[in-house]
Protein backbone atom coordinates (compact mmCIF):
# COMPACT_ATOMS: atom_id res chain seq x y z
CA UNK A 1 0.00 0.00 0.00
CA UNK A 2 1.56 3.31 -0.46
CA UNK A 3 0.55 6.95 1.11
CA UNK A 4 1.08 10.28 0.44
CA UNK A 5 1.39 13.43 2.96
CA UNK A 6 1.60 16.87 1.74
CA UNK A 7 3.30 18.99 4.15
CA UNK A 8 1.44 22.23 4.16
CA UNK A 9 -2.16 22.38 4.10
CA UNK A 10 -1.83 26.31 2.99
CA UNK A 11 0.84 28.13 1.54
CA UNK A 12 0.04 31.99 1.18
CA UNK A 13 2.93 33.58 -1.33
CA UNK A 14 3.39 37.44 -3.16
CA UNK A 15 2.96 37.42 -6.86
CA UNK A 16 6.38 36.59 -8.27
CA UNK A 17 8.06 35.09 -5.89
CA UNK A 18 8.75 31.34 -5.80
CA UNK A 19 7.12 28.64 -4.42
CA UNK A 20 7.66 25.03 -3.47
CA UNK A 21 4.56 22.69 -2.34
CA UNK A 22 5.84 19.92 -0.64
CA UNK A 23 5.14 16.07 -0.79
CA UNK A 24 6.50 12.97 0.83
CA UNK A 25 5.09 9.31 0.11
CA UNK A 26 5.24 6.09 1.51
CA UNK A 27 5.71 2.51 -0.30
CA UNK A 28 7.20 -0.81 -0.45
CA UNK A 29 7.49 -0.64 -4.21
CA UNK A 30 8.54 1.41 -7.18
CA UNK A 31 6.16 4.13 -7.85
CA UNK A 32 4.81 6.44 -10.01
CA UNK A 33 4.18 9.89 -8.45
CA UNK A 34 1.51 12.77 -9.89
CA UNK A 35 0.80 16.13 -9.11
CA UNK A 36 -2.78 17.69 -9.78
CA UNK A 37 -4.35 20.79 -9.62
CA UNK A 38 -7.39 22.00 -9.01
CA UNK A 39 -8.76 25.91 -9.61
CA UNK A 40 -12.34 26.40 -7.89
CA UNK A 41 -15.39 24.33 -8.55
CA UNK A 42 -13.34 22.52 -11.18
CA UNK A 43 -11.93 19.24 -11.68
CA UNK A 44 -8.79 18.00 -11.01
CA UNK A 45 -6.05 18.78 -14.16
CA UNK A 46 -2.70 16.50 -14.17
CA UNK A 47 0.42 19.04 -13.88
CA UNK A 48 3.03 16.73 -14.55
CA UNK A 49 3.99 13.20 -13.86
CA UNK A 50 7.13 11.05 -12.92
CA UNK A 51 6.78 7.68 -14.39
CA UNK A 52 11.17 6.99 -14.86
CA UNK A 53 14.60 8.35 -16.06
CA UNK A 54 15.33 11.86 -15.34
CA UNK A 55 14.71 12.66 -11.40
CA UNK A 56 13.51 16.45 -12.36
CA UNK A 57 10.37 16.61 -14.37
CA UNK A 58 8.18 19.70 -15.73
CA UNK A 59 4.67 20.59 -16.40
CA UNK A 60 2.35 22.62 -17.71
CA UNK A 61 2.43 26.48 -16.68
CA UNK A 62 5.62 26.44 -15.92
CA UNK A 63 5.71 24.39 -12.64
CA UNK A 64 8.58 21.37 -12.42
CA UNK A 65 9.04 18.90 -9.58
CA UNK A 66 12.26 16.90 -8.53
CA UNK A 67 11.80 13.46 -7.41
CA UNK A 68 14.08 12.35 -4.50
CA UNK A 69 13.99 8.32 -4.36
CA UNK A 70 16.66 8.39 -0.95
CA UNK A 71 13.95 11.42 0.73
CA UNK A 72 10.68 9.58 -0.72
CA UNK A 73 9.73 13.29 -1.80
CA UNK A 74 8.33 14.76 -5.14
CA UNK A 75 8.35 18.66 -4.47
CA UNK A 76 6.53 20.91 -6.67
CA UNK A 77 8.43 24.11 -7.78
CA UNK A 78 7.37 27.49 -9.55
CA UNK A 79 10.56 30.16 -9.56
CA UNK A 80 7.81 33.00 -10.12
CA UNK A 81 3.91 32.53 -9.20
CA UNK A 82 0.54 34.25 -10.79
CA UNK A 83 -2.04 34.99 -9.33
CA UNK A 84 -3.92 32.92 -12.09
CA UNK A 85 -2.09 29.95 -10.09
CA UNK A 86 -3.93 30.05 -6.91
CA UNK A 87 -5.74 27.08 -6.97
CA UNK A 88 -5.71 23.54 -4.64
CA UNK A 89 -2.91 21.12 -5.70
CA UNK A 90 -2.79 17.36 -4.82
CA UNK A 91 0.04 14.75 -4.87
CA UNK A 92 -0.49 11.35 -5.72
CA UNK A 93 1.19 8.02 -5.97
CA UNK A 94 0.13 4.95 -7.79
CA UNK A 95 2.57 1.53 -8.31
CA UNK A 96 5.31 1.29 -10.61
CA UNK A 97 6.48 -0.64 -12.94
CA UNK A 98 6.08 -3.76 -11.35
CA UNK A 99 2.56 -3.61 -10.65
CA UNK A 100 0.91 -6.56 -12.02
CA UNK A 101 -2.65 -5.60 -11.09
CA UNK A 102 -5.96 -4.05 -13.35
CA UNK A 103 -6.32 -0.54 -12.86
CA UNK A 104 -4.37 1.44 -11.56
CA UNK A 105 -5.36 3.10 -8.07
CA UNK A 106 -4.05 6.38 -7.21
CA UNK A 107 -3.57 7.40 -3.86
CA UNK A 108 -3.81 11.16 -3.36
CA UNK A 109 -2.34 12.95 -0.82
CA UNK A 110 -5.02 16.02 1.39
CA UNK A 111 -3.91 18.85 -0.79
CA UNK A 112 -2.30 21.88 -0.16
CA UNK A 113 -4.28 25.10 -0.87
CA UNK A 114 -1.70 27.81 -2.52
CA UNK A 115 -3.15 31.31 -2.26
CA UNK A 116 -0.60 34.09 -4.47
CA UNK A 117 -1.13 37.40 -3.23
CA UNK A 118 -1.18 41.12 -5.08
CA UNK B 1 -14.91 16.29 -27.57
CA UNK B 2 -17.23 16.55 -24.79
CA UNK B 3 -14.71 14.26 -22.69
CA UNK B 4 -16.00 13.47 -19.33
CA UNK B 5 -19.34 14.75 -17.70
CA UNK B 6 -21.61 14.64 -14.58
CA UNK B 7 -24.73 15.45 -13.66
CA UNK B 8 -25.79 16.85 -12.06
CA UNK B 9 -23.84 19.34 -10.74
CA UNK B 10 -25.37 20.10 -8.03
CA UNK B 11 -27.70 18.04 -5.51
CA UNK B 12 -29.44 18.52 -2.27
CA UNK B 13 -30.82 15.40 -0.73
CA UNK B 14 -32.81 13.89 2.33
CA UNK B 15 -31.18 11.43 4.48
CA UNK B 16 -32.83 8.18 3.37
CA UNK B 17 -33.40 8.66 -0.29
CA UNK B 18 -31.92 6.52 -2.94
CA UNK B 19 -29.63 9.30 -5.31
CA UNK B 20 -27.80 8.15 -8.66
CA UNK B 21 -24.90 10.03 -9.89
CA UNK B 22 -24.23 10.14 -13.66
CA UNK B 23 -20.86 9.95 -15.29
CA UNK B 24 -20.32 9.84 -19.08
CA UNK B 25 -16.89 9.56 -20.94
CA UNK B 26 -16.40 9.99 -24.47
CA UNK B 27 -13.28 8.23 -25.30
CA UNK B 28 -13.76 4.82 -25.06
CA UNK B 29 -11.24 4.58 -21.84
CA UNK B 30 -11.49 1.21 -20.17
CA UNK B 31 -11.00 2.32 -16.59
CA UNK B 32 -13.32 4.14 -14.68
CA UNK B 33 -12.92 5.56 -11.44
CA UNK B 34 -15.06 7.07 -8.38
CA UNK B 35 -13.98 9.43 -5.94
CA UNK B 36 -15.23 11.50 -2.86
CA UNK B 37 -13.30 14.99 -1.58
CA UNK B 38 -13.46 15.96 1.91
CA UNK B 39 -11.76 18.70 3.22
CA UNK B 40 -8.60 17.26 4.95
CA UNK B 41 -8.87 13.66 3.23
CA UNK B 42 -8.05 14.96 -0.28
CA UNK B 43 -9.37 12.40 -2.48
CA UNK B 44 -10.68 8.77 -1.51
CA UNK B 45 -11.70 5.53 -3.76
CA UNK B 46 -15.18 4.39 -3.77
CA UNK B 47 -15.29 2.01 -6.49
CA UNK B 48 -13.05 1.51 -9.88
CA UNK B 49 -14.27 -0.29 -13.20
CA UNK B 50 -11.37 -2.25 -15.65
CA UNK B 51 -14.11 -2.61 -18.43
CA UNK B 52 -18.15 -3.06 -18.64
CA UNK B 53 -19.40 -5.56 -16.40
CA UNK B 54 -16.00 -5.71 -14.63
CA UNK B 55 -16.08 -3.31 -11.20
CA UNK B 56 -14.45 -3.21 -7.72
CA UNK B 57 -14.41 -1.84 -4.32
CA UNK B 58 -11.96 1.23 -3.42
CA UNK B 59 -10.90 2.51 -0.01
CA UNK B 60 -13.77 3.73 0.76
CA UNK B 61 -17.60 2.37 -1.02
CA UNK B 62 -19.32 0.99 2.19
CA UNK B 63 -23.33 2.76 1.17
CA UNK B 64 -22.62 3.08 -2.40
CA UNK B 65 -23.33 0.58 -5.33
CA UNK B 66 -21.76 1.01 -9.08
CA UNK B 67 -22.71 -0.39 -12.42
CA UNK B 68 -21.20 -0.48 -16.05
CA UNK B 69 -23.24 -1.85 -18.41
CA UNK B 70 -21.82 0.57 -21.19
CA UNK B 71 -18.19 1.28 -21.35
CA UNK B 72 -18.92 5.02 -21.36
CA UNK B 73 -21.32 5.48 -18.57
CA UNK B 74 -20.42 4.63 -14.72
CA UNK B 75 -23.38 5.77 -12.24
CA UNK B 76 -22.88 5.77 -8.43
CA UNK B 77 -26.40 5.30 -6.65
CA UNK B 78 -26.53 6.07 -2.91
CA UNK B 79 -28.59 3.50 -1.67
CA UNK B 80 -29.89 5.27 1.03
CA UNK B 81 -27.98 8.32 1.58
CA UNK B 82 -26.66 9.50 5.00
CA UNK B 83 -25.33 12.91 5.83
CA UNK B 84 -22.15 11.41 6.11
CA UNK B 85 -22.27 11.40 2.80
CA UNK B 86 -22.71 14.81 2.01
CA UNK B 87 -19.13 15.50 -0.30
CA UNK B 88 -17.96 16.44 -3.79
CA UNK B 89 -17.83 13.09 -5.98
CA UNK B 90 -15.36 13.12 -8.62
CA UNK B 91 -15.50 10.54 -11.65
CA UNK B 92 -12.55 9.74 -13.72
CA UNK B 93 -11.32 7.56 -16.36
CA UNK B 94 -8.07 6.36 -18.26
CA UNK B 95 -6.64 4.62 -21.18
CA UNK B 96 -5.70 1.05 -20.67
CA UNK B 97 -2.28 1.24 -21.23
CA UNK B 98 -1.74 3.90 -19.12
CA UNK B 99 -4.29 3.33 -16.32
CA UNK B 100 -2.07 5.48 -14.21
CA UNK B 101 -3.14 8.83 -15.72
CA UNK B 102 -6.68 9.71 -14.88
CA UNK B 103 -8.90 12.94 -16.22
CA UNK B 104 -11.23 14.08 -14.29
CA UNK B 105 -15.20 15.30 -14.57
CA UNK B 106 -16.15 18.31 -12.74
CA UNK B 107 -17.79 17.40 -10.07
CA UNK B 108 -20.86 16.77 -8.51
CA UNK B 109 -21.67 18.89 -5.02
CA UNK B 110 -24.07 16.53 -3.20
CA UNK B 111 -25.47 17.69 0.24
CA UNK B 112 -27.55 15.43 2.01
CA UNK B 113 -29.91 16.94 4.82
Amino acid sequence: AQSVTQLDSQVPVFEEAPVELRCNYSSSVSVYLFWYVQYPNQGLQLLLKYLSGSTLVKGINGFEAEFNKSQTSFHLRKPSVHISDTAEYFCAVTPGPSFGGSARQLTFGSGTQLTVLP
Amino acid sequence: DAGITQSPRYKITETGRQVTLMCHQTWSHSYMFWYRQDLGHGLRLIYYSAAADITDKGEVPDGYVVSRSKTENFPLTLESATRSQTSVYFCASSRRDTGYEQYFGPGTRLTVT
